[in-house]
């Protein structure tokens, strides 16, 4: 069965200082990976998706096929990065189905 | 913010009732996704749908009905054998076509349900 694991829960960094979310997934099939963000009061919101190789707010997240990981990375955290983030696989088969990580809420201090 | 709506925004149900929540997209999106959320657990997903008068179960249905007679509605039901429906409810929807850049999930704001 498909799974996302975000080992951290919590990560907590100095502004300025760079940022890595960690994300891993078990998936026999050809994935499709995602990053949503969730800001306070806000609603949960695609930040970036690996089919793009973009770069949203500063982040980038590369497909790691050998190591299964799709990590979230940004050079210089910001404060206004402090959310929740989500990483979420999506499988091309079984109609499109999406399993979410856990989350790992950021925390960026001044 | 519109797009997709849930309403209402925080709902109190005694045990044993039936509460239905709703949810409302004009995006035109053929998918639509029904998730709970509870602290530390991030987003379980209760049932899906690719098209109108379609479902499938997720990975925690039990205790929950769903219904897609329009393209634009996919209300949730929490039925009275669910055994823990205490949460935050999210709905989502996405264009889910074949195109990979378009399979991205676009989310409501959200229904707290509290049994009391």
């Amino acid at each position: 069965a498909q799974r996302v694991t975000q080992p951290e829960k919590l990560l907590s960094v100095f502004k300025g200082a760079p940022v890595e979310l960690k994300c891993n997934y078990s998936y026999s099939g050809s994935p499709e990976l995602f990053w949503y963000v969730q800001y306070s009061r806000q609603r949960l919101q695609l930040l970036l998706r690996h089919i793009s190789r973009e770069s949203i707010k500063g982040f980038t997240a590369d497909l790691n096929k050998g190591e299964t990981s799709f990590h979230l990375k940004k050079p210089f955290a910001q404060e206004e990065d402090s959310a929740m983030y989500y990483c979420a696989l999506r499988m091309r088969t079984n109609a499109g189905k999406s399993t979410f990580g856990d989350g790992t809420t950021l925390t960026v201090k001044p | 913010d519109g797009g997709i709506t849930q309403s209402p925004k925080y709902l109190f149900r005694k045990e044993g009732q039936n509460v239905t929540l709703s949810c409302e997209q004009n995006l035109n999106h053929d998918a639509m996704y029904w998730y709970r959320q509870d602290p530390g657990q991030g987003l379980r997903l209760i049932y899906y749908s690719q098209i109108v008068n379609d479902f499938q179960k997720g990975d925690i249905a039990e205790g929950y009905s769903v219904s897609r007679e329009k393209k634009e509605s996919f209300p949730l039901t929490v039925t009275s054998a669910q055994k823990n429906p205490t949460a935050f409810y999210l709905c989502a929807s996405s264009i889910d076509k074949g195109i990979t850049l378009y399979n991205e999930q676009f989310f409501g704001p959200g229904t707290r349900l509290t049994v009391l």
